[in-house]
């Protein structure tokens, strides 16, 4: 089973709205890492947090981790339709890098 | 300018017909893995590299080969492709324990 679990699995706003989507995780992690795909195309790196951060920014970007709770949250504010894309949690353990299903974003104009 | 380059791009083939897809990084990463995407699956592992000579299986290894002769370079191959190998394949480099850089991925059709 996957390691990251990305709730909601799809999500639909308008333009300039936020959206939060979220990852559980099972086991003890090194980091969890954000990453956006558009369709077919390469993942893109969007933040890494490690293990002793409990929050980190880039740009629209905020992103929070609880390790008590084992889950984290990727919040984009003010999106735009750029933003349309599918969003992964990845979380680093050891050597290896387990992606979520991911969630769907689509931002309407 | 720093990439992850993969060939071919696409790929349509017969069952049991080995094929090789290439991987080849410019940015001296240690790290380097392959991931097969299917839809409601997300990215599944099927080997990494955490350096020369250096390889190890991810949750789905069966069916496929890889080997890390050379830094840069971390070829997947097919020795017997079926169908259920259809998938978009991704290739990833990375420092150890930092962000993944992906190649372009490969969609791979096997008849």
């Amino acid at each position: 089973s996957q390691q990251g679990e990305e709730d909601p699995q799809a999500l639909s706003i308008q333009e300039g709205e936020n959206a939060t989507m979220n990852c559980s995780y099972k086991t003890s992690i090194n980091n969890l890492q954000w990453y956006r795909q558009n369709s077919g195309r390469g993942l893109v790196h969007l933040i890494l947090i490690r293990s002793n951060e409990r929050e980190k920014h880039s740009g629209r970007l905020r992103v929070t981790l609880d390790t008590s709770k084992k889950s984290s949250s990727l919040l984009i504010t003010a999106s735009r339709a750029a933003d349309t894309a599918s969003y992964f949690c990845a979380t680093a353990a050891g050597n290896k890098l387990t992606f979520g299903g991911g969630t769907r974003v689509l931002v309407k104009p | 300018e720093a990439q992850v380059t993969q060939n071919p791009r696409y790929l349509i083939t017969v069952t049991g017909k080995k094929l090789t897809v290439t991987c080849s990084q410019n940015m001296n990463h240690e790290y380097m893995s392959w991931y097969r995407q299917d839809p409601g699956l997300g990215l599944r592992q099927i080997y990494y590299s955490m350096n020369v000579e250096v390889t190890d299986k991810g949750d789905v290894p069966e069916g496929y080969k890889v080997s890390r002769k050379e830094k840069r370079n971390f070829p997947l191959i097919l020795e017997s492709p079926s169908p259920n190998q259809t998938s978009l394949y991704f290739c990833a480099s990375s420092s150890p324990y930092s962000e993944q850089f992906f190649g372009p991925g490969t969609r791979l059709t096997v008849l």
